[in-house]
């Protein structure tokens, strides 16, 4: 496999239910991020993680907590989500935030989430 | 201040015409202004960028004009396909660091 995978590709969910979004990238990057998707809306940035080290957190309600337990593999785990926090959710790797890379972003296809 | 504005929010041009979609900023410490493109059930892909320092790039049918008294940029496809029916999102960052978007423009080509 190569690029950024992202697993499940769709979910559905109870309000009440726990689930998580796994993403494993296999380009050898060293910074990961969690983006939401909304519609005519901009990209909306969770999490960044920099060499395995939580670097940004968006002000992201506790009902969503990142995991990276190396720089290869990100997980968003979700618990008692509500209705509006459906959306796309897109994970995304970089050689490194910031510095002197290109600044590019190679994204999976993200996970579409409907909380019911 | 760290909003960027684009427009339009839908765009509907003629195989063969141009498309431009536009892009405003406040920020004067931006350094780096990429255009992601993102095609339905996918994830958004960088199509190109500019850095301040040049006021064009240009890349086959795709070109960046940067107007930096006016703090804009925008992005021209020239002879447009249906192929290049897609949503496309502006951005701009401060050295790489958290890039702030756009709120897309969905362009379809008709034939």
């Amino acid at each position: 496999e190569t690029g950024v995978t992202q697993t499940p590709r769709h979910l559905v969910m109870g309000m009440t239910n726990k689930k998580s979004l796994k993403c494993e990238q296999h380009l050898g990057h060293n910074a990961m991020y969690w983006y939401k998707q909304s519609a005519k809306k901009p990209l909306e940035l969770m999490f960044v993680y920099n060499f395995k080290e939580q670097t940004e957190n968006n002000s992201v309600p506790s009902r969503f907590s990142p995991e990276c337990p190396n720089s290869s593999h990100l997980f968003l785990h979700l618990h008692t989500l509500q209705p509006e926090d459906s959306a796309l959710y897109l994970c995304a790797s970089s050689p490194a935030q910031g510095g002197t890379n290109t600044g590019e972003l190679f994204f999976g296809e993200g996970s579409r989430l409907t909380v019911l | 201040q760290q909003q960027v504005k684009q427009s339009p929010q839908s765009l509907i041009v003629q195989k063969g015409g141009i498309s431009i979609i536009n892009c405003a900023y406040e920020n004067t410490a931006f350094d780096y202004f990429p255009w992601y493109q993102q095609f339905p059930g996918k994830g958004p892909a960088l199509l190109i960028a500019i850095r301040p320092d040049v006021s064009e790039k240009k890349e086959g049918r795709f070109t960046i004009s940067f107007n930096k008294s006016a703090k804009q940029f925008s992005l021209h496809i020239m002879d447009s396909q249906p192929g290049d029916s897609a949503t496309y999102f502006c951005a701009a960052s401060i050295s790489n660091y958290q890039l702030i978007w756009g709120a897309g423009t969905k362009l379809i080509i008709k034939p």
